[in-house]
């Protein structure tokens, strides 16, 4: 069965630094890849889509990566902010506003 | 409206009572999907209509569950007979299938707390 696995459950790092969340992903072959941030309380919000013949992807501060050999996607963001935390969740995707498939989500800490 | 409305915000009901779960997509689009939250865990896909086809249901945990979309707008989520495990928060999103990135657009979901 489908299965995606995002990083460890928590990442707390340093104001300034960058992060990187992981996105694995089995037994699927994803049209594309979106990822999605959600802060507590509130709905998900989209942050950046990827296709499967694209390698990288980046929007300001953030950078996706998509590796559909290694079935594997990374969410970067560079100059990392308090205001960054929050839980990020990546999903996949067979077609055009088709059902997307969600991962557990990473919560992320930015500590000043 | 200009995002995905959902009502209530908060729905606290005893266990085996009826309850009805509200979404106002946003306008035009013709995708939407209900997903359920349990604390601190992912979403998980529950149904997907798409304009006048036949939904996808298969995300439906168990025949308590139903949900209708009428008229091509408006969706209600309806959970029959609930039980604890019920509790959850339940999100809605809508998408444009002209805009063709699949992004779903999310309301801020429904809070059921079955006692």
């Amino acid at each position: 069965s489908q299965k995606i696995e995002q990083n460890s459950e928590a990442l707390n790092i340093q104001e300034g630094k960058t992060a990187t969340l992981t996105c694995n992903y089995t037994n699927y072959s994803p049209a594309y890849l979106q990822w999605y941030r959600q802060d507590p309380g509130r709905g998900p919000v989209f942050l950046l889509l990827i296709r499967e013949n694209e390698k990288e992807k980046r929007k300001e501060r953030l950078k996706v990566t998509f590796d559909t050999t290694l079935k594997q996607s990374l969410f970067h963001i560079t100059a990392s902010q308090p205001a960054d935390s929050a839980t990020y969740l990546c999903a996949l995707g067979n077609t055009n506003a088709g059902k997307s498939t969600f991962g557990d989500g990473t919560t992320l800490t930015v500590k000043p | 409206g200009a995002g995905v409305s959902q009502s209530p915000s908060n729905k606290v009901t005893e266990k085996g009572k009826d309850v009805e779960l509200r979404c106002d997509p946003i306008s035009g689009h013709t995708a939407l999907y209900w997903y359920r939250q349990s604390l601190g865990q992912g979403l998980e896909f529950l149904i997907y209509f798409q304009g006048n086809s036949a939904p996808d249901k298969s995300g439906l945990p168990s025949d308590r569950f139903s949900a209708e979309r009428t008229g091509g707008s408006v969706s209600t989520l309806t959970i029959q007979r609930t039980q604890q495990e019920d509790s959850a928060v339940y999100l809605c999103a809508s998408s444009s299938t002209s805009e063709g990135t699949g992004e779903l657009f999310f309301g801020e979901g429904s809070r059921l707390t079955v006692l």
